[in-house]
């Protein structure tokens, strides 16, 4: 079974900085099927980035998505105050068939 | 608009059981596979079970499997999941949510959750 692990955890940044977030797999993973999601408070998670680098309908162009293989990244240009949420990245695992999460990464207003 | 509506949580003792659905509109609901995740209180994403448009394929995270059943109704634009033998362990927000495209892979809508809170 596939194992996802984002790092880091929670990551302190402002406004207008630019935030990188890892996702790394436990073994090669099909760029085809590497997400990214946001999650703010009380609300669903929205898809960002499908195909490890493909954004997502309506999704702005300071998200962007990179990797390959066993390590994936998830950038923001600017950070927005929108911007300050929880992300994870999502793999299909076809032997055997299942979808894994990361366990997140929280993006903080320092 | 594309619409998803989870509904059926609650409170129920360990060992009950639960139906969950959810109402899909906006878009041709017998095309798309469909999928319940979970997020238990404060923690991150758990993906629970998935079926494809025509229910010929349905795949169940080992935690549930053999307790949780999914389902599908393309003429009343509905997902289901049954749940049994429940456990402390299984409280947790359950969304439904839309693969994107084909029988697998991202998902692309998510409902806003239904609670389901197992204890005595």
């Amino acid at each position: 079974e596939i194992v996802l692990t984002q790092s880091p955890g929670t990551l302190s940044l402002s406004p207008g900085e630019r935030a990188t977030l890892s996702c790394r797999a436990s073994q090669s993973v099909s760029s085809s099927y590497l997400a990214w999601y946001q999650q703010k408070p009380g609300q669903a998670p929205r898809l960002l980035i499908y195909g490890a680098s493909s954004r997502a309908t309506g999704i702005p162009d300071r998200f962007s998505g990179s990797g390959s293989g066993t390590d994936f990244t998830l950038t923001i240009s600017r950070l927005e105050p929108e911007d300050f949420a929880v992300y994870y990245c999502q793999q299909y695992g076809s032997s055997p068939q299942r979808y894994t999460f990361g366990q997140g990464t929280k993006l903080e207003i320092k | 608009e594309v619409q998803l509506v989870e509904s059926g949580g609650g409170l129920v003792k360990p060992g009950g059981s639960l139906r969950l659905s959810c109402a899909a509109s906006g878009f041709t609901f017998s095309s798309y596979s469909m999928n319940w995740v979970r997020q238990a209180p404060g923690k991150g994403l758990e993906w629970v079970s998935s079926i494809s448009s025509s229910s010929s394929y349905i795949y169940y995270a080992d935690s549930v499997k053999g307790r949780f059943t999914i389902s599908r109704d393309n003429a009343k634009n509905s997902l289901y999941l049954q749940m049994n033998s429940l456990r402390a362990e299984d409280t947790a927000v359950y969304y439904c949510a839309r693969t994107r495209e084909q029988l697998v892979g991202d998902f692309d809508f998510w409902g806003q959750g239904t609670l389901v809170t197992v204890s005595s």
